[in-house]
């Protein structure tokens, strides 16, 4: 079936580094991708998104790219925090009611 | 989170009985969704709602049903629990389809089924 997956499970950076967590989806017909942030105990908080008619997007620290093509998707963060720690999501939409598809997620660990 | 209630937050139940989880918003949304999060699956989808008595089936519904007879109440219920739905339980919902920034999920609910 349809999935989106992650490259990496686990990322740790220094503190004030950047950060790029990558995600890989197979449905080339996915019109609409989202990153979320999920902290411990937490449901998942929106970081981000980008429609398929574009490949980039810049928010407050972070930037998402989406390459089609080989249809691969990251998020960075800019000056990475001890606040940014937390499980990194990614997820499409086929826009059929609503539904995301998300995938397992990234851990992400700031060092100080 | 504001505007969007799950309960009970944590439940231990006994396989075979039944368990029903609420969600509940403030916000009139008209969509809502139940997801559950295991290790190694990310958040995986049980069931949504586009209306009130509008329900469908996610990837993974076997041993859940759900209700919604308000706007603002989506009930999941497992007639009979059993082992391996043992998992965080999330509740979302959502105004516009397909747009993730007015997807709002609750502070989710463990259930652990012994």
């Amino acid at each position: 079936g349809e999935s989106v997956g992650l490259h990496l499970p686990t990322l740790s950076v220094q503190e004030g580094d950047n950060s790029i967590i990558n995600c890989a989806y197979s449905n080339s017909a996915s019109d609409y991708f989202i990153w979320y942030k999920q902290e411990s105990g937490k449901g998942p908080q929106f970081i981000i998104d980008i429609r398929s008619n574009m490949d980039k997007r810049q928010g407050q620290r972070v930037t998402v790219l989406l390459n089609k093509t080989v249809k691969h998707l990251s998020l960075q963060i800019a000056a990475t925090q001890p606040g940014d720690s937390a499980v990194y999501f990614c997820a499409e939409s086929f826009n059929q009611g609503g539904k995301l598809i998300f995938g397992q997620g990234t851990e992400l660990s700031v060092k100080p | 989170d504001a505007g969007i209630t799950q309960s009970p937050r944590h439940k231990v139940t006994e396989t075979g009985t039944p368990v029903t989880l609420r969600c509940h918003q403030t916000e009139n949304h008209r969509y809502m969704y139940w997801y559950r999060q295991d290790p190694g699956h990310g958040l995986r989808l049980i069931h949504y709602s586009y209306g009130v008595k509008d329900t469908d089936k996610g990837e993974v519904s076997d041993g859940y049903s759900v209700s919604r007879s308000k706007t603002e109440d989506f009930l999941l219920t497992l007639e009979s629990a059993t082992s391996s739905q043992t998992s965080v339980y999330f509740c979302a919902i959502s105004e516009l389809p397909g747009t993730g920034y007015g997807y709002t999920f609750g502070s989710g609910t463990r259930l652990t089924v012994v």
